[in-house]
């Protein structure tokens, strides 16, 4: 199975600062991954597919990098309703398999 | 705009079976495949397996196989995950989404609890 490692695990950010999490694979996937949003008690909301593509109606305060092992995501400017916890995948080969999870908290 | 509904809340009993509907309303699935995801309480997201619709074949992850049983009918643009001998583990709620193996993740449905409990 490809493991899929996020970092930091967790942060702290204020309002309006630029906020960048990474994700590596353990073997080479392409550019087949994706980044998803999830909110307390909510499903996950797709953003980024094909590593650097926003899905529709996604702000493009969002943008994905990355290719073969090393990606990231990055917000531009981190608004109130940016706190959430953020999952990668890798949709290469099966097992498809997520990230643990980045969760993004106020400072 | 479509959407995605799943089927309501369950409480089963250990070594029973759970089977959750997935519909996409105001329109059908775009993707070629539809998958699974479960979430266990305060963890993460796990792969449970994907029907690859206009092949009407499955694909499913390792440690599920024997158990899990993905379904779909075009007819009414729904998919189905059944899931047997169910244990306390297998508490979670269970997510479809439309996507699979090199097929985007695009619409999520809100999500069905499942609760294994004697």
């Amino acid at each position: 199975d490809i493991q899929m490692t996020q970092s930091p695990s967790s942060l702290s950010a204020s309002v309006g600062d630029r906020v960048t999490i990474t994700c590596r694979a353990s073997q080479g996937i392409s550019n087949y991954l994706a980044w998803f949003q999830q909110k307390p008690g909510k499903a996950p909301k797709s953003l980024i597919y094909a590593a650097s593509n926003l899905q529709s109606g996604v702000p493009s305060k969002f943008s994905g990098s990355g290719s073969g092992t090393d990606f990231t995501l990055t917000i531009s400017s981190l608004q109130p309703e940016d706190f959430a916890t953020y999952y990668c995948q890798q949709y290469n080969s099966y097992p498809i398999t997520f990230g643990g999870g980045t969760r993004v908290e106020i400072k | 705009q479509v959407q995605v509904v799943q089927s309501g809340a369950e409480v089963k009993k250990p070594g029973s079976s759970v089977k959750v509907s997935c519909k996409a309303s105001g329109g059908t699935f775009s993707n070629y495949a539809i998958s699974w995801v479960r979430q266990a309480p305060g963890q993460g997201l796990e792969w449970m397996g994907e029907i690859i619709r206009i092949l009407d074949t499955t694909n499913y992850a390792q440690k599920f196989q024997g158990r899990v049983t993905i379904t779909a009918d075009e007819s009414t643009n729904t998919a189905y995950m059944e899931l047997s001998s169910l244990r306390s583990e297998d508490t979670a709620v269970y997510y479809c989404s439309s996507g699979g193996l090199k097929d985007a993740f695009d619409i999520w449905g809100q999500g069905t609890m499942v609760t294994v409990s004697s």
